[in-house]
């Protein structure tokens, strides 16, 4: 079983529309969380953390995390083309200095 | 620098041969790490530098694979014995803390084997 497991996409969603981005963990030790944004031919940039459960907003991005359900999902509000890309899960354990990537989900936001 | 800087951008090697990769973190950054990424993956880890020791290298996949940082900032991956599996991109990242999560990453550095 993986460590961080996201549907790999890819998920399309018309301009201005909601994208509802998930993802699983295995390990209950796991206690920080993270969304990365990788364009084709980049390397991840960090869009969003969060620590405790519940919501976390930034601008267009939510992030909300379950730990009791071990699931962590991304929504990215009014959605532009410019959102296409691969959004990577990753997930921290206590000792914080691993962490553990999922396969990325590739989004498509259709003009 | 401004960035995490990765040298060089591209290798391309025959089976068998001696590859190093360099990282150099942003500046005053004291962890680094290294992870590979093959493609349509997420990123692999490989090792975690917290100054100059490398603080967790169990994502070495053997005893190949070899880093080194030896004054606490640039990071060099070496891999002996190149096979054709090794071909990915190598992705080295920093953070201010060592362990905020908030890791900065460069563009990386692709390896293909031959």
């Amino acid at each position: 079983q993986k460590e961080v497991e996201q549907n790999s996409g890819p998920l399309s969603v018309p301009e201005g529309a909601i994208a509802s981005l998930n993802c699983t963990y295995s390990d209950r030790v796991s206690q920080s969380f993270f969304w990365y944004r990788q364009y084709s031919g980049k390397s991840p940039e960090l869009i969003m953390s969060i620590y405790s459960n519940g919501d976390k907003e930034d601008g267009r991005f939510t992030a909300q995390l379950n730990k009791a359900s071990q699931y962590v999902s991304l929504l990215i509000r009014d959605s532009q083309p410019s959102d296409s890309a691969t959004y990577l899960c990753a997930a921290g354990k206590y000792n914080f200095n691993k962490f553990y990537f999922g396969s990325g989900t590739k989004l498509n936001v259709k003009p | 620098g401004a960035g995490v800087s990765q040298t060089p951008s591209n290798k391309v090697t025959e089976k068998g041969k001696y590859v190093e990769l360099r990282c150099d973190p942003i500046s005053g950054h004291t962890a680094l790490y290294w992870y590979r990424q093959s493609l349509g993956q997420g990123p692999e880890f490989l090792i975690y530098f917290q100054g100059t020791g490398a603080a967790d290298d169990s994502g070495l996949p053997n005893d190949r694979f070899f880093a080194v940082r030896p004054e606490g900032s640039v990071s060099t991956l070496k891999i002996q014995r190149t096979e054709r599996g090794d071909s990915a991109v190598y992705l080295c990242a920093s953070s201010q803390t060592g362990g905020s999560g908030e890791l900065f990453f460069g563009e990386g550095s692709r390896l293909t084997v031959l």
